[in-house]
């Protein structure tokens, strides 16, 4: 079974741009979250989403949004981007009827 | 106090040797736990779960949960220096639903 991929892997923009990244879960797999991972904040929840829906969000600014379409492939969207928002955005895919969850290689977001 | 509290190390253990990375946590509600493995400059690979206090074993890696004393620990037998990473506590997160919240993670050098 193919794992979680994410694209792009590697992203360079400027502060005041926005950005979409995407995410497409394990075959199967229907619940898609999003995480922040920085050197000084460690990996950070921000949101969940099952069959479209977020079910779940973490304490982020609202500069990030997400959604997920109907074959369960998520994207996620920082808007006004800060110097803050450089790091690794990582999605992580499960069946959705248990916690166990599974990561994709990552974007990394540079952000000048 | 952190949610989820982890020693950072580096924790140094020779070849052959039993590695024993220890996490507590705050929230006594919590009912699931994950144990992940980052090597550098890669995500997150998840390793083991537990729900149950006690032990669980798969090959070399044993979990252990306690849940009145608020702490869960990973045992690696037979360390080796391929298991030189990052080692990531992570618990389910208020709201549940896939939201994980996690350590600053132990990192572990196992010495040939």
């Amino acid at each position: 079974k193919a794992g979680v991929t994410q694209t792009p892997r590697y992203l360079i923009k400027t502060r005041g741009q926005q950005v979409t990244l995407s995410c497409s879960p394990i075959s199967g797999h229907r619940s898609v979250s999003w995480y922040q991972q920085t050197p000084g904040q460690g990996l950070q929840f921000l949101f969940e989403y099952f069959s479209e829906t977020q079910r779940n969000k973490g304490n982020f600014p609202g500069r990030f949004s997400g959604r997920q379409f109907s074959n369960s492939r998520s994207e996620m969207n920082v808007s006004t981007l800060e110097l803050g928002d450089s790091a690794l955005y990582l999605c992580a895919s499960s069946t959705g009827r248990n916690n166990e969850q599974f990561f994709g290689p990552g974007t990394r977001l540079t952000v000048l | 106090q952190k949610e989820v509290e982890q020693n950072s190390g580096p924790l140094s253990v020779p070849e052959g040797a039993i590695a024993s990375l220890n996490c507590t946590y705050s929230d006594r509600g919590s009912q699931s736990f994950f144990w992940y493995r980052q090597y550098s400059g890669k995500s997150p690979e998840l390793i083991m779960f537990i729900y149950s206090n006690g032990d669980k074993e798969d090959g070399r890696f044993t979990a252990q949960l306690n849940k009145a004393s608020q702490y869960v620990s990973l045992l690696i037998r037979d360390s080796q220096p391929s298991d030189s990473a990052t080692y990531l506590c992570a618990l389910e997160g208020s709201g549940g639903y896939n939201k994980l919240i996690f350590g600053a993670g132990t990192r572990l050098a196992v010495h040939p």
